[in-house]
Parts: structure tokens; sequence; C-alpha cells
């Protein structure tokens, strides 16, 4: 069975700071990994989708790299500003039936002014 | 561009009650999924679909049901309310392997 793990919890940085954001993954059979935002209250904003053939995925100020082959991905977002303070999740798209996505628990992040 | 639409946003069930959550999406996408996060917590899959007249069970499918008669729509019953099922619930749509798109949640509580 699958197993995503998003460690730590939570996590505050002064602004400015570049953020590192860590996933880990206990099957190497997977379509995809996602990373999303989410705000309080609010629903799942995509923010970066990397195939399983890529080894990174940049959008912006964020960077994503996959490492199938150790289940692990990072997600970094340079130069934070208070605006990126949410939690970060991330999930990976098994082989198995269904395509479902298998969510992390989420890092909580505030960027503090 | 709607994207996921899930109404209600949010609503209040007493122990027993029953409702439906709706779904839909008009990206014409073959797979649906609904989640539910517990506060503090990652999403867990409840039911999803590959296709029309196709469903399964996720992880936590206790107390749910599912129908998928179109590609659009993808309810979600409650039968029985229970207080376990105070959550806020998310429904989402795929083409498969590709970029998963959130609805922006269904906040339930039961008393």
């Amino acid at each position: 069975k699958q197993e995503v793990t998003q460690i730590p919890a939570a996590l505050s940085v002064p602004e400015g700071e570049n953020l590192v954001l860590n996933c880990s993954f206990t099957d190497s059979a997977i379509y995809n990994l996602q990373w999303f935002r989410q705000d309080p209250g609010k629903g799942l904003t995509s923010l970066l989708l990397i195939q399983s053939s890529q080894r990174e995925q940049t959008s912006g100020r964020l960077n994503a790299s996959l490492d199938k082959s150790s289940g692990r991905s990072t997600l970094y977002i340079a130069a934070s500003q208070p605006g990126d303070s949410a939690t970060y999740l991330c999930a990976v798209r098994p082989f198995a039936a269904g395509n479902k996505l298998t969510f992390g628990g989420g890092t909580r992040v505030l960027v503090k002014p | 561009n709607a994207g996921v639409t899930q109404t209600p946003k949010f609503r209040i069930l007493k122990i027993g009650q029953s409702m439906t959550l709706q779904c839909t999406q008009d990206m014409n996408h073959n797979y649906m999924y609904w989640y539910r996060q517990d506060p503090g917590m990652g999403l867990k899959l409840i039911y999803y679909s590959v296709g029309a007249g196709i469903t399964d069970k996720g992880e936590v499918p206790n107390g749910y049901n599912v129908s998928r008669s179109t590609t659009e729509d993808f309810p979600l019953r409650l039968e029985l309310a229970a207080p376990s099922q105070t959550s806020v619930y998310f429904c989402a749509s795929s083409t498969g392997s590709l970029e998963a798109f959130f609805g922006q949640g269904t906040r339930l509580t039961v008393v």
C-alpha cells in the first residue's frame, strides 16, 4: 500500500528565506506527483505536476524535484513572502487501478514578515 | 471556466439525517474522486469513479454511497449521518494520469 509522508508537519521561517518542503513515498511505481497549496478554509490549488519521467518542474519561484528511485520529492520556494503562508500537500498517483491520488499529511508553513 | 463545482458549501446535519453532496465538472474528465479532510490532516479517499457507470471504494467508504450516471456528475450520499462524518469533503476530477482539479469543498457538521 502506498504511503506518503511529509515532514515537518509545520514550519516557520522569516520573510526572504528559501523554503524547502519534503515529501516521501513508499512505492516508486507512480505516474506522477502533484504539489498543492491549501489556504485555511479553502480548497486545493494545484502548484506543480511532475510526471514520473521528469526530474523537476518549475513555475516562477517554485521548483519541485522528483527522485523516484529513492521515493522523494522536494518543493523549493525561493525568497519566501508572507503570502506563501499556507499548507502544502503532496500527492502521488500510483499505477494501481483508478489512478487514485494518495496524499501526505501536509506541511503548514508560516512566513513571518 | 467552472472546473469542479461542489454544492452546498456548508451544511449542518442532525444525527441520523441523510443528504447528498453534489459535484459536477465541465472538463469532460473520466476520473472523479471524493475525499474527506479532517482537521489538521491530509485527504482520505472515500470513493472514486473511472467513468460513467463505474464506481469503486476508496480508503474510508463506510457510511457513504456514490453513483455516476453521467460523465459530469458524481454525487456523494450520506444515508445516516453520524458525528464521525463531520469533516470537509472535496470532489476532484482528472483525465487519468494528468493533473487533478479540486472543488472548493463542502464543510459538513453533524450534531
